[in-house]
């Protein structure tokens, strides 16, 4: 079975900073799918970003970025000009048949 | 745009009770899943169902049953509840890759905090 690594349990950043989440993951196969999910205080679990493992161009939502490295199966997540609304949980994930997460980074943003 | 609905949203249970989250989906999504989120574990799959009429056991399945009723409904059951099976739960469900034009993006509901004494 695919399992998620999260080493980071714990990041700050400062307000206006970038950011960089790590996750790495273990699969055989060679088509999945990745995500990020943030889920803030609120307990709602809201998606990021997602990157499909056939496509070599890094996904990109406005200050989200991936950097997707298929061989060192590493999957990290680039928040730019980090905002206070920023501060939560976040999740990486791979799916192939279900979807397995990893334990989670949570990110406090200071002002 | 009701999404993912899952009931109760808070349950008290002694060791040894039963109960059954419920959740349905209306979005059409083929796959249903149901997670638990306990602290510095993120969100360990119990059981999924990746179309009407499957279920398949997760990272966690023992301790629950589930029932995927039709396309909409995938219910919960804690047949005799122990402290261990305190924490928060999160039905979800997707249109899976595999059904072509599938994201396998997760739409969660709101979690079901569950609590044994």
């Amino acid at each position: 079975a695919q399992t998620v690594t999260q080493s980071q349990p714990e990041m700050s950043v400062q307000e206006a900073e970038t950011v960089t989440l790590s996750c790495t993951y273990d699969t055989s196969e060679n088509n999945y799918y990745l995500f990020w999910y943030k889920q803030p205080p609120s307990r709602q679990m809201i998606l990021v970003i997602r990157q499909e493992a056939y496509k070599q161009q890094n996904a990109t939502e406005n200050r989200f970025s991936v950097n997707f490295q298929k061989a060192a199966k590493s999957f990290s997540l680039k928040i730019s000009d980090s905002q206070l609304g920023d501060t939560a949980m976040y999740f990486c994930a791979f799916t192939l048949n279900d979807m397995r997460f990893g334990a989670g980074t949570r990110l406090t943003v200071k002002p | 745009n009701a999404g993912v609905t899952q009931t109760p949203k808070f349950q008290v249970l002694k060791t040894g009770q039963s109960m059954t989250l419920q959740c349905a989906q209306d979005m059409n999504h083929n796959s249903m899943y149901w997670y638990r989120q306990d602290p510095g574990m993120g969100l360990r799959l119990i059981y999924y169902s990746a179309s009407e009429g499957t279920t398949d056991k997760g990272e966690v399945p023992n301790g629950y049953n589930v029932s995927r009723l039709n396309k909409r409904e995938f219910s919960l059951r804690l047949e005799s509840a122990a402290p261990s099976q305190t924490s928060v739960y999160f039905c979800a469900s997707s249109e899976p890759t595999w059904s072509g034009g599938g994201t396998g993006e997760l739409f969660f509901g709101e979690g079901s905090r569950l609590t044994v004494l």
